[in-house]
């Protein structure tokens, strides 16, 4: 198995609304990312977990809430959010810190929709 | 951060080869170049990666040059399924685990 799974493909949700993205992945990498894109955007980084403890948070808003529950699974938890933050959530996973011969593996991503 | 300077855009026609420049002059000593293209609204796809010597696969071929300040990808013969915005990278090896995007190249290829 060499994906990145992630569900859902599609999400629209209110501004006041609770939602939760997931990531999967089984190709035993211990490192999982997100990144957010916005329309014509290159990816932007948002958060690093690496052997499931949270190493890099690119100050993103607490409205963002990520958790890695276990080595194959990534989610991000979504509350209060608004309009701008519609974009493309991609999930990414490597290998963490392994010598260069290993790239990441992105998801399809889930398109938010913050209405 | 990104450190990396692509061109925003190129066109190629379909059969020929498709050569997209990268600058990373600022690239230190054990700093990999990587290439990612993504298809429109799909989640970026590996292509490539080297530290110093030319590298070859199925996908494409990557030129670096002997100062190690750019790069080139090449697309042997353009399909038009290669249409999407390709991403150089550059990352350090074992420190830490950031994988920045710069702006990319979108290339169009045209029938």
């Amino acid at each position: 198995d060499t994906e990145v799974t992630q569900t859902p493909k599609h999400l629209v949700m209110g501004m006041t609304n609770k939602k939760s993205l997931k990531c999967e992945q089984h190709m035993g990498h211990r490192a999982m990312y997100w990144y957010k894109q916005k329309a014509k955007k290159p990816p932007e980084l948002m958060f690093v977990y690496s052997y499931e403890k949270l190493s890099i948070n690119e100050s993103v808003p607490s409205r963002f809430s990520p958790e890695c529950p276990n080595s194959s699974l990534l989610n991000l938890h979504l509350h209060a959010l608004q309009p701008e933050d519609s974009a493309l959530y991609l999930c990414a996973s490597s290998h963490p810190g392994r010598p260069n011969g290993y790239g990441y593996t992105f998801g399809s991503g889930t398109r938010l929709t913050v209405v | 951060d990104a450190k990396t300077t692509q061109p925003p855009s190129m066109d190629c026609a379909e059969g020929r080869a498709a050569n997209l420049p990268c600058n990373h002059s600022t690239i230190s000593g054990n700093e990999y170049v990587y290439w990612y293209r993504q298809i429109h609204s799909q989640g970026p796809q590996y292509i490539i990666h080297g530290l110093k010597n030319n590298e070859t696969n199925e996908m494409a071929s990557l030129i670096i040059t002997e100062d190690r300040k750019s790069s080139t990808l090449i697309l042997p013969h353009a399909t038009l399924r290669d249409t999407a915005v390709y991403y150089c990278i550059v990352r350090p090896s074992f420190t830490g685990n950031q994988f920045y995007f710069g702006t990319g190249t979108s290339l169009t290829v045209i029938p």
